[in-house]
This record gives C-alpha cells, sequence and structure tokens, in this order.
C-alpha cells in the first residue's frame, strides 16, 4: 500500500510556479522524502529528495515542513515538457550491503500534471 | 539517457512460452530493481539485488524468475505467463549510501501476453 497521499491530477499554466503537495504523515526522523517524475512511457526520472532542511537543484524546489508529514514540490517556471506524473516517496536509512529490503522505495499513484500553454 | 539500457523494448508471447528480459546498467550501481507497471496502477517493485544478492522478493508469482549475475546485469526471466502480467517492467539501478538512494530507471520493457 502508498504510503503517501498525493492529489491525482493538477493543472498549470506554462511559465508558471507549479506547486505538488504530498502528505506522509507515516514518514520516520530518519527516512528521506523523494520525489519522481514519469514522462509518458518512459522509466521514472530522479528529481530531488530531502530529510528535514529544504532543498533546491536545478529542476526543482523541496519544501518539507517542520513536522515532516507533508512536502511540496515546486516546478518555478513550468513547461510543457513537465507535463508527467509526478511521484512522492520516501526511503528509509540503510547501510551499504544491509539486507533486509529497506532499499525499496513505494510509489503511490501520483499526480498528473497537466501543464498548459 | 539514464545509464541503464533494458532489451527488448517490446515483447508479444504466449502463455507458453520462455522468455528473458535483460538490464544492463553502466553506471557502476551496486543495486539493481525490477518494477512492474500495469495500466493505471502504481509502479509495483518485484525484486531488489543488493550486492547482487537478492533482498526483497515482493511475493511475485514463480513464473517469474530474477537472475543477477553481476553488479551490472540483471535478467527476469518469464514462462508460463498469464494475461494479466501484460504490462511494463523498468529495471532501475542505483548507489545504495545511507543518505542517498537515487535510483536510476531504464526505459522499459512493453509486455504482452497474449
Amino acid at each position: 500500500d502508498a504510503k503517501t497521499t498525493q492529489p491525482p491530477s493538477m493543472d498549470c499554466a506554462e511559465g508558471r510556479a507549479a506547486n505538488l503537495p504530498c502528505n506522509h504523515s507515516t514518514i520516520s526522523g530518519n527516512e528521506y522524502v523523494y520525489w519522481y517524475r514519469q514522462i509518458h512511457s518512459q522509466g521514472p526520472q530522479y528529481i530531488i529528495h530531502g530529510l528535514k532542511n529544504n532543498e533546491t537543484n536545478e529542476m526543482a524546489s523541496l519544501i518539507i515542513t517542520e513536522d515532516r508529514k507533508s512536502s511540496t514540490l515546486i516546478l518555478p517556471h513550468a513547461t510543457l515538457r513537465d507535463t508527467a506524473v509526478y511521484y512522492c516517496t520516501y526511503y528509509p536509512f540503510v547501510s551499504p550491503g544491509e539486507k533486509g529490503g529497506s532499499e525499496k522505495l513505494v510509489f503511490g499513484k501520483g499526480t498528473k500534471l497537466t501543464v498548459n500553454p | 539517457e539514464t545509464g541503464v539500457t533494458q532489451t527488448p523494448r517490446h515483447l508479444v508471447m504466449g502463455m507458453t512460452n520462455k522468455k528473458s528480459l535483460k538490464c544492463e546498467q553502466h553506471l557502476g550501481h551496486n543495486a539493481m530493481y525490477w518494477y512492474k507497471q500495469s495500466a493505471k496502477k502504481p509502479l509495483e517493485l518485484m525484486f531488489v539485488y543488493n550486492f547482487k544478492e537478492q533482498t526483497e522478493n515482493n511475493s511475485v508469482p514463480s513464473r517469474f524468475s530474477p537472475e543477477c549475475p553481476n553488479s551490472s546485469h540483471l535478467f527476469l526471466h518469464l514462462h508460463t505467463l498469464q494475461p494479466e502480467d501484460s504490462a511494463l517492467y523498468l529495471c532501475a539501478s542505483s548507489q545504495i549510501s545511507a543518505t542517498y538512494n537515487e535510483q536510476f530507471f531504464g526505459p522499459g520493457t512493453r509486455l504482452t501476453v497474449l
């Protein structure tokens, strides 16, 4: 079962910021929030991850609430190529070589973002 | 191009056939994964190999058999599949560390079982 809750769909105008919310109320203190996206018929693509501080890279910004129960992915200037399904998930600490299946990411249904011209 | 390649890209097979999906990663990663993505369903993790050892088998039917001969190659052997096994099969790899597990996905194999 998915551990995160996201709206099924969102629309955004080209050039505007897209703010994609995610609830992850069961996240533990050592688990990192990850965001991926999947453009139609392609494999998912990593976007960004964070623990408790806000993060920014060339693709997006990640805002994590202080209680870490929710986060928001921000695409500052959405383009038509950002139309995709966006997945929020989280991943627990694991040491290299550690066994037990904690390497897995559980993907929910994601948010279908449509960027309109 | 993510550094993870999958072959074939498309596969049509009958229920009595035996086929194999191949995945290769050119990134020097220590973990590889098989995922299944059915229409209108979330990505489902099938298998995880960490340092070539299988560490996860997510209750996958025995008609799917993974093989990881080395850290760069991953296979999924298929036999006596059912039509409901038709899906996009995705391979991924990652370099697992205590703080980082970005997974790089291949383009997938679109499987149709007749």
